[in-house]
């Protein structure tokens, strides 16, 4: 089955701890991103990258980070997570020729910094 | 000021009903205009895809586009309880690469 898979899809943790959200597709799809979903504010990307070692800034950056060491791989890293990115959390990819506009996501990642 | 405004609801419709959903934006640019669903606790799904202005049907879903008006609206005839979900609209330049603006989502119930 085609997917995107995030892990994990809920957590709790601290200001200051290093964490990791995993994003993996099973589709070949050249293009992934990063989004997070706010009340009041919709989805906003945070990183994308449109192919392998290709990354880029989206809407909101800030105190994220991301790699792409391999094409079906995308990770969310928050080196020093704050309460302000408690959020849910959303991969998704697409394939190069339809541009960004048939995003396949993930299921969510729903994340809570106290 | 957003560029891209949705109104977030909630709109409550009984079973049976045309729903009409809508955004406007701001960027003259945008020329690629999607509706994505999102059942609770899921991802958005892509359900309907236009290029510049016109119409498109799907089965029981008809997307509008009027650049000229900055108005888009997704028209949803004899809904289902199936339907309820929250719609976004997403939108994009044809020179912005790959970022989508999304609006920020209409929460629909279809009461059966």
């Amino acid at each position: 089955e085609a997917q995107v898979t995030q892990n994990p899809r809920y957590l709790i943790t601290v200001t200051g701890k290093k964490l990791t959200v995993t994003c993996s597709q099973n589709m070949n799809h050249e293009y992934m991103s990063w989004y997070r979903q706010d009340p009041g504010l919709g989805l906003r990307q945070i990183y994308y990258s449109m192919n392998v070692e290709v990354t880029d800034k989206g809407d909101v950056p800030e105190g994220y980070k991301v790699s792409r060491k391999e094409k079906r791989n995308f990770p969310l890293i928050l080196e020093s997570p704050s309460p302000n990115q408690t959020s849910l959390y959303f991969c998704a990819s697409s394939a190069y020729s339809s541009g960004a506009n048939v995003l396949t996501f993930g299921a969510g990642s729903r994340l809570t910094v106290l | 000021q957003k560029e891209v405004e949705q109104d977030p609801g909630p709109l409550s419709v009984p079973e049976g009903a045309i729903v009409s959903l809508n955004c406007t934006y701001s960027n003259s640019a945008f020329q690629y205009f999607m509706w994505y669903r999102q059942y609770s606790r899921k991802g958005p799904e892509l359900l309907m895809y236009t290029y510049s202005s016109g119409n498109k049907e799907d089965g029981r879903f008809t997307a509008q586009v009027d650049k000229s008006s900055k108005y888009i609206s997704l028209f949803i005839r004899d809904s289902q309880p199936s339907d309820s979900a929250t719609y976004l609209c997403a939108m994009r330049a044809e020179t912005s690469g790959s970022r989508l603006t999304f609006g920020e989502g209409t929460q629909l119930t279809v009461n059966p």
